[in-house]
């Protein structure tokens, strides 16, 4: 069945470092990537997302990189801060119907 | 426009007991998801919204558990005789479906409601 997982379930950083979080998928089939940051009692918020013919898409300080030969999918955070403390998920969407997410990695960030 | 709204946000209550939910979702948006996420894991779909139409439901959806959107813009959430296993966070989101190569399926989460079922 469709599965969304991570290599790993924590990260710990020094703040002022990058940060780079992965994900395997295994729905060769899905054409849509979202990566989401969920603090403490709250949401998933919407960080950033790729289609599946993108290899590569940046925005503010966030990238994501889709390698579908692997199925891997990773989020690089530039010049990481305490803010950014939080759990990440990757999803992923097929087709534009449901949204399948991972189970998430931890992000420590140390002063 | 706030975001997405959901009420409560902690719920306790007996075994046995029914329970509702409301998500009130971003008025543009025409499509509306109820995720449950648990301690430690990510949010798992249970059902979504086109405007009125419920479109597909979760195997995790038991008969206990239904979902309404009567008019297209608020949702509501029942569970009926409640279970310790359905201690949970209960999410709701919203997104506007658009078409085309350059649609977004980024979702809006509300803060979701929690439910401690004793």
């Amino acid at each position: 069945g469709e599965s969304v997982g991570l290599h790993l379930p924590t990260l710990s950083v020094q703040e002022g470092d990058n940060s780079i979080i992965n994900c395997a998928y295994s729905n060769s089939a899905s054409d849509y990537f979202i990566w989401y940051k969920q603090e403490s009692g709250k949401g998933p918020q919407f960080i950033i997302d790729i289609r599946s013919n993108m290899d590569k898409r940046q925005g503010q300080r966030v990238t994501v990189l889709l390698n579908k030969t692997v199925k891997h999918l990773s989020l690089q955070i530039a010049a990481t801060q305490p803010g950014d403390s939080a759990v990440y998920f990757c999803a992923e969407n097929t087709g534009g119907f449901k949204t399948i997410f991972g189970a998430g990695t931890r992000l420590f960030v140390k002063a | 426009d706030t975001g997405v709204s959901q009420n409560p946000r902690h719920k306790i209550t007996k075994r046995g007991q029914n329970v509702t939910f409301r998500c009130d979702p971003i008025s543009e948006h025409n499509r509306l998801y109820w995720y449950r996420q648990t301690l430690g894991q990510g949010p798992e779909f249970l059902t979504y919204f086109q405007n009125e139409a419920q479109l597909e439901k979760s195997r995790l959806l038991s008969d206990r558990f239904s979902a309404e959107r009567p008019k297209g813009s608020f949702s509501t959430l029942e569970i009926q005789r409640t279970e310790q296993g359905d201690s949970a966070m209960y999410l709701c989101a919203s997104s506007l479906q658009s078409r085309g190569s350059g649609a977004n399926y980024g979702y809006t989460f509300g803060s979701g409601t929690r439910l401690t079922v004793v």
